[in-house]
């Protein structure tokens, strides 16, 4: 029983172009999410996060949008670029946050 | 140091023996996270420590699995009379105390089962 879905386990986009990597959820509680990018070999990094409280959060090439009611999240990278191919991973975390539960993670190649 | 770190980086075992590995979290960060990701699969939370104590074990995938952590800092992980299905990367991270704080991953240690 997964609370934290990613559907795509891939995505390839051309250089350049926009990466959109989607996550959902069924909890409602959760109240904070974050995205995660991982190398092989290495530990997850975090990238950016969002409060419930917003709908949209930006930094630099990325930004995050929360769709509450449909318990939807979605990370945008513009402009992708070759260095971004990584495993992608949502996690949420309910009020308290003592425990992240993440998604499955979905693996994007940008193409040069 | 500056970051998490673990050891050993990799370890392979025989079937049933014991191994206990070791996370060292970013100095200051009294909240630890264990996770494994097996292959294929998604990040699998095992426990967390806020300070030295452990609320929250039910993340444990049986009772061979066991954590702790002293001095607020280190802890290690043992699995004990390990399994194929143990074969994972299990990754440790840190924030700086319990709730919505970024966590800060280690590298892994990879174990293999044989």
């Amino acid at each position: 029983d997964q609370q934290v879905k990613q559907n795509s386990p891939s995505l390839s986009v051309q250089e350049g172009r926009i990466s959109i990597l989607n996550c959902d959820y069924t909890n409602s509680m959760f109240d904070y999410f974050l995205w995660y990018k991982k190398y092989p070999a290495e530990g997850p990094t975090f990238l950016i996060s969002i409060s419930s409280i917003k709908d949209k959060n930006e930094d630099g090439r990325f930004t995050v949008f929360l769709n509450k009611s449909a318990k939807h999240l979605s990370l945008h990278i513009v402009p992708s670029q070759p260095g971004d191919s990584a495993v992608y991973f949502c996690a949420a975390s309910p009020p308290g946050g003592q425990n992240f539960v993440f998604g499955p993670g979905t693996r994007l190649s940008v193409l040069p | 140091g500056a970051g998490v770190s673990q050891s050993p980086s990799n370890k392979v075992t025989e079937k049933g023996k014991d191994v206990e590995l070791r996370c060292d979290p970013i100095s200051g960060h009294t909240a630890l996270y264990w996770y494994r990701q097996s292959l294929g699969q998604g990040l699998e939370f095992l426990i967390y420590f806020q300070g030295n104590s452990a609320p929250d074990k039910s993340g444990l995938p049986s009772d061979r699995f066991s954590a702790e952590r002293t001095g607020g800092s280190v802890s290690t992980l043992t699995i004990q009379r390990t399994q194929q299905e143990d074969s994972a990367v299990y990754l440790c991270a840190s924030s700086l105390s319990w709730g919505p704080y970024e966590q800060y991953f280690g590298p892994g240690t990879r174990l293999t089962v044989t």
